[in-house]
């Protein structure tokens, strides 16, 4: 069974410019979440997706990030405009459905904020 | 809220060394407690996944236990081995929705 993708793995932007990243989680999984990981520290969960809708989102900073499942599958993250302190890993993980499932997690896109 | 610590922040044995990694939460009302392992530049792996109602689960060299009314984990890896080196992350589900909490993990190296 195929992982769940992300890209790209890595970017660097200066600070102010905009950034998008992708995420296809496994096939069949209705849950969707996006984590941001600075370094020296756990995941921190940014939104999280049950099929196309939005189950949660309060520790996503709605001023500068935007997330969307379009059609309950892929979805993408933006951050616009980047901040120095944005520079983290950004994990993207999939389970079946929310519930006491098991996350599994994609190789993550580390972003340097310049 | 809840809050995941792990005990020790880095961990250095030598190869066969058996070893615990300790994890403990503040709200004890959790659905279930993952063990991830992250290598430098990787996403997670997920070890093993305790239901609320488990006391313990075993895959290979590791048996991770749950003590739910004390809120705390334990992850214990037998017969330690170079490749075994990497971050070792503890979550934990609170409030439904699977939404995991994680500690700040704790960095293990396993030397020849």
């Amino acid at each position: 069974e195929a992982g769940v993708a992300q890209s790209p793995r890595y970017k660097i932007i200066e600070k102010r410019q905009s950034v998008a990243f992708w995420c296809n989680p496994i096939s069949g999984h209705a849950t969707l979440y996006w984590y941001q990981q600075i370094l020296g520290q756990g995941p921190k969960l940014l939104i999280q997706f049950q099929n196309n809708g939005v189950v949660d989102d309060s520790q996503l900073p709605k001023d500068r990030f935007s997330a969307e499942r379009l059609k309950g599958v892929d979805s993408t993250l933006k951050i616009q405009p980047a901040k120095l302190e944005d520079s983290a890993v950004y994990l993207c993980a999939s389970s079946l459905w929310t519930g006491n499932t098991e996350a599994f997690f994609g190789q993550g896109t580390r972003l340097t904020v310049v | 809220k809840q809050e995941v610590t792990q005990i020790p922040a880095a961990l250095s044995v030598p190869e066969g060394e058996n070893l615990v990694l300790n994890c403990s939460f503040t709200d004890s009302a959790i659905y279930n407690l993952q063990w991830f392992r992250q290598d430098p530049g990787k996403g997670l792996t997920s070890l093993l996944l305790i239901q609320s109602s488990q006391r313990e689960q075993t895959s290979g060299r590791l048996n991770a236990s749950l003590d739910k009314s004390s809120g705390r984990s334990t992850l214990y890896i037998a017969a330690s081995q170079p490749g075994d080196s990497a971050t070792y992350l503890c979550a934990v589900e609170t409030g439904g929705g699977n939404k995991l909490t994680f500690g700040t993990g704790t960095q293990l190296k396993v030397e020849l």
